[in-house]
């Protein structure tokens, strides 16, 4: 079975650009959640989202913005970028909306460069 | 609010040596925790789940946890460390009314020397 996919893989945008990343979660997941990993941070949560609708948003500025679509995958969107923005963004799917009963499957995270 | 503590930002053990690295959480409800491990370039892989069943979680490539309400812990151990540990472990908790919402840790990086 196919794992949590995500794309781009890597991605170098200039201040001030526009981002949209994209994720496929393991077939059946109806929850995807977004996070943002900071260089030697742990991950920090940007959104949730489970049958199509926004379940959870942490502490991030409007520029961010989410969507999920009936196939359950899911795009994070970013506007205006800032040098701050750079950063590996994962996906995480789940079976349900409360991820912690089921457990979370990571992908392989987008590496955002923003010069 | 919920929040994770990992203890050491980085630790260092020889190969064949016991691997302890530690996280306390801070929770006012009943908390699930993970513990998650990251190579370098790649995303996060579960190594095991605390959902309040049994204290003592065994996980996979040898890992287990033990959960400690008394000491509110949830330290990561492994009896015999191989090279191919070495990475990144976060701890992480979420509670039953935040849904999908992960904490995490600022991580322990583990070097494991031949």
């Amino acid at each position: 079975d196919a794992g949590v996919t995500q794309s781009p893989t890597h991605l170098i945008k200039t201040r001030g650009q526009h981002v949209t990343l994209r994720c496929s979660p393991i077939s059946g997941h109806k929850s995807v959640s977004w996070y943002q990993q900071v260089l030697g941070q742990g991950p920090q949560f940007i959104f949730q989202y489970y049958e199509k609708e926004e379940r959870g948003r942490g502490n991030f500025p409007d520029r961010f913005s989410a969507r999920q679509f009936p196939n359950y995958s899911s795009e994070l969107n970013v506007n205006a970028l800032l040098l701050g923005d750079s950063a590996l963004y994962l996906c995480a799917s789940s079976l349900g909306g409360a991820g912690q009963l089921y457990g979370y499957t990571f992908g392989s995270g987008t590496r955002l460069t923003v010069v | 609010a919920q929040s994770v503590t990992q203890l050491g930002s980085h630790v260092s053990v020889s190969e064949g040596a016991l691997v302890l690295l530690r996280c306390n959480y801070s929770s006012s409800v009943p908390p699930y925790l993970f513990w998650y491990v990251q190579y370098p370039n790649q995303g996060l892989q579960l190594l095991l789940k605390y959902t309040s069943a049994a204290t003592l979680v065994k996980g996979i490539n040898g890992f287990e946890a033990e959960f400690k309400k008394s000491e509110t812990s949830f330290h990561l151990t492994k009896p015999s460390a191989h090279m191919s540990d070495a990475a990144e472990y976060f701890c992480a908790v979420s509670v039953g009314n935040q849904g999908g919402k992960l904490i995490f840790g600022q991580g322990t990086e583990l070097s494991v020397k031949p």
